[in-house]
This record gives C-alpha cells, structure tokens and sequence, in this order.
C-alpha cells in the first residue's frame, strides 16, 4: 500500500542552522502534506503540496515535490528551539487513501 | 473556533472494560478522521467519514472496534471488549474538503488510553 517514508528518523542540529527532512512515497497522489508534532500534542498542519506543484513556501518552510522520483523535501531556515518536533508528511491518494509516514524527530540545540 | 474537542483526554481502564472516545469536528467540516498513535506503529488511520458517512473503515483493527457519526457534530469510537494492546493515543481530525481533496486536517488534542 502507499506509504510516506520520512527520513532521516531522527536529526539533531544547532539553532539557526537548517533542517531538512524528506519523504518519499510509493504511488500517485493529488497532494502531499507536512504536519508538525509537539510532545504530548496533536498534529498541526504546516503545508500542502498539490501534484502539479513543485514548490511552496511558508515563512521559514521551504517544500519540494518532486512526483517523478515520488518524493518531498522539507526545508526549515533558521531554526529554532520552538521547532524541536515530530515532522510527518502525509499523503493524499486521490480520495482512497490518507497515510502518513512514521516521521522525523528534530531536536534543535540552543 | 475551538478546534477539535476529543473527551476525555486521558482514560485508564481494566481489561475487558468497554471504551468511549468522544469528538467534536470543527463546525462545518465534512470530514472526520480517526486516529491511533504508538511507538511501534506510528500513526495509523482507523476510519473516516464523510457527511457523517463511514467511508472507509479497512483500518480498524478488529470486530471490537466501532465507530459512529450521528450528526454533524459527534462521533465516537467504541472499543468492547478493551485489551492492553489497544493503549495508545487516539486522534480525531476533521477537514473541509474541496476540490475532491480532503485538504488539510484539523487534529484534536487526543485521547490518552490506557488498558490494564
């Protein structure tokens, strides 16, 4: 079954340093979405990603999907303490599916 | 808005207790997900509805799993009988579809559940 696979599992980096996370899947979607998770927390939805696009920004998140290579990339300038989560991503197949990736566990160092 | 209210937020039962998780969509969203969240299995989709709606439910685990919408505004997820191995962290979500997508998901705080 379709499934987004994120990697690394784990990254650890100095604040102010970038984070980048990526997420590859295994068969066609409509869209593709990136979902913060605090400790103890519900998931919270940072960007979506549609098939026929390439890139996409939100403030310090950078985003990029590639379809050919089923795969997504997402970029945090900057870091900061704040930031320390759980990052999934999240697949949309055309309405028969909804899966999300076991995710990547950022700690960022003051 | 208030956003997604699941109750009770934490809930330790005895093995063989039946469980009712509660949750309340975002008014006006139609779409809602259930979710379980563990160590070993990340976060699996159980069911979700659409217009209150059981669409797809190939993720419950078993028969002792159900799931219900009555309304726009409350469903619910009913373990009977509980058993250790269903401890976990369950999340609701809902979303407002449009162009065919369901979009982005809203999640609930969770329901901490605990099975003894």
């Amino acid at each position: 079954s379709q499934q987004g696979e994120e990697d690394p599992q784990a990254l650890s980096i100095q604040e102010g340093e970038n984070a980048t996370m990526n997420c590859s899947y295994k068969t066609s979607i409509n869209n593709l979405q990136w979902y913060r998770q605090n400790s103890g927390r519900g998931l919270v939805h940072l960007i979506l990603i549609r098939s026929n696009e390439r890139e996409k920004h939100s403030g310090r998140l950078r985003v990029t999907l590639d379809t050919s290579k089923k795969s997504s990339s997402l970029l945090i300038t900057a870091s900061r303490a704040a930031d320390t989560a759980s990052y999934f991503c999240a697949t949309d197949n055309y309405g028969q599916n909804f899966v999300f990736g076991p995710g990547t566990r950022l700690s960022v160092l003051p | 808005d208030a956003g997604v209210i699941q109750s009770p937020r934490h809930e330790v039962t005895e093995m063989g207790q039946e469980v009712t998780l509660r949750c309340k969509p975002i008014s006006g969203h139609d779409y809602l997900f259930w979710y379980r969240q563990t160590m070993m299995r990340g976060l699996e989709l159980l069911i979700y509805f659409n217009n209150n709606v059981p669409i797809d439910d190939s993720g419950m685990p078993e028969d002792r799993f159900s799931a219900k919408m009555p309304n726009a505004s409350f469903s619910t997820l009913k373990i009977q009988p509980s058993e250790p191995r269903d401890s976990a962290v369950y999340f609701c979500a809902s979303s407002l579809a449009s162009q065919g997508d369901r979009e982005t998901q809203y999640f609930g705080p969770g329901t901490r559940l605990l099975v003894l």
